[in-house]
């Protein structure tokens, strides 16, 4: 079954930009929505954006300014880029396979925790 | 933005148990609803799709309800292994979550 994985840096400095990539195996990045949702040490959910397989993306208005989604077909990956990084951002960021742009998200990546310190 | 509000945000319950949580919508979102378990360390996981449709996969003692603006899950028969935190989200439009369901022993 489809299996999604996040890497990236643990660790952000303040001011800089937080970039993470997730990987789809067992199946293709198309025809599907494919979201980032991250959530603060001991805080609810909160959806960051997602991308279309064809580069169609959209973003939550709160983040719109710093946040860019991007794709990769030929690697099957998708990517996130949130910019001018705070102590706020500190959070474990999934990734997320949904089947329309505003649909329930199955399967989940594992998550991976992102620390912005100075 | 809808806003999704769940209560209680925990309980404590014994195996055996009934649980029921709550999940209110800031406005009418049909029967847009879903739910997800998440365990310490975990990916939430869904469990209920459209307020009442099961997942594959998933214990036919989870079930789900409402429509508009007010909906349920339902735990029947609480297990050692659902003890975990539940939220609900809505896919009405731009997806926004409750605040979680801490389900404790």
């Amino acid at each position: 079954q489809v299996q999604l994985q996040e890497s990236g840096p643990g660790l952000v400095k303040t001011s800089e930009t937080l970039s993470l990539t997730c990987t789809v195996s067992g199946g293709s990045i198309s025809p599907y929505y494919w979201s980032w949702i991250r959530q603060s040490p001991g805080k609810g959910l909160e959806w960051l954006g997602y991308v279309f397989y064809t580069g169609i993306s959209k973003y939550s208005p709160s983040l719109k300014s710093r946040v860019t989604i991007s794709v990769d077909m030929s690697k099957n990956q998708f990517s996130l880029k949130l910019s001018s990084v705070t102590a706020a951002d500190t959070a474990v960021y999934y990734c997320g396979r949904h089947a329309s742009a505003y649909n329930w998200f199955d399967p989940w990546g594992q998550g991976i925790l992102v620390t912005v310190s100075s | 933005d809808i806003q999704m509000t769940q209560s209680p945000s925990s309980l404590s319950a014994s195996v055996g148990d009934r649980v029921t949580i709550t999940c209110r919508a800031s406005q009418s979102i049909g029967t847009y609803l879903n739910w997800y378990q998440q365990k310490p360390g975990k990916a939430p996981k869904l469990l209920i799709y459209v307020a009442s449709s099961l997942q594959s996969g998933v214990p036919s003692r989870f079930s789900g309800s409402g429509s508009g603006t007010d909906f349920t899950l339902t735990i029947s028969n609480l297990q050692p292994e659902d003890f975990a935190t539940y939220h609900c989200q809505q896919s009405y439009s731009m997806p926004t979550f409750g605040g979680g369901t801490k389900v404790e022993i």
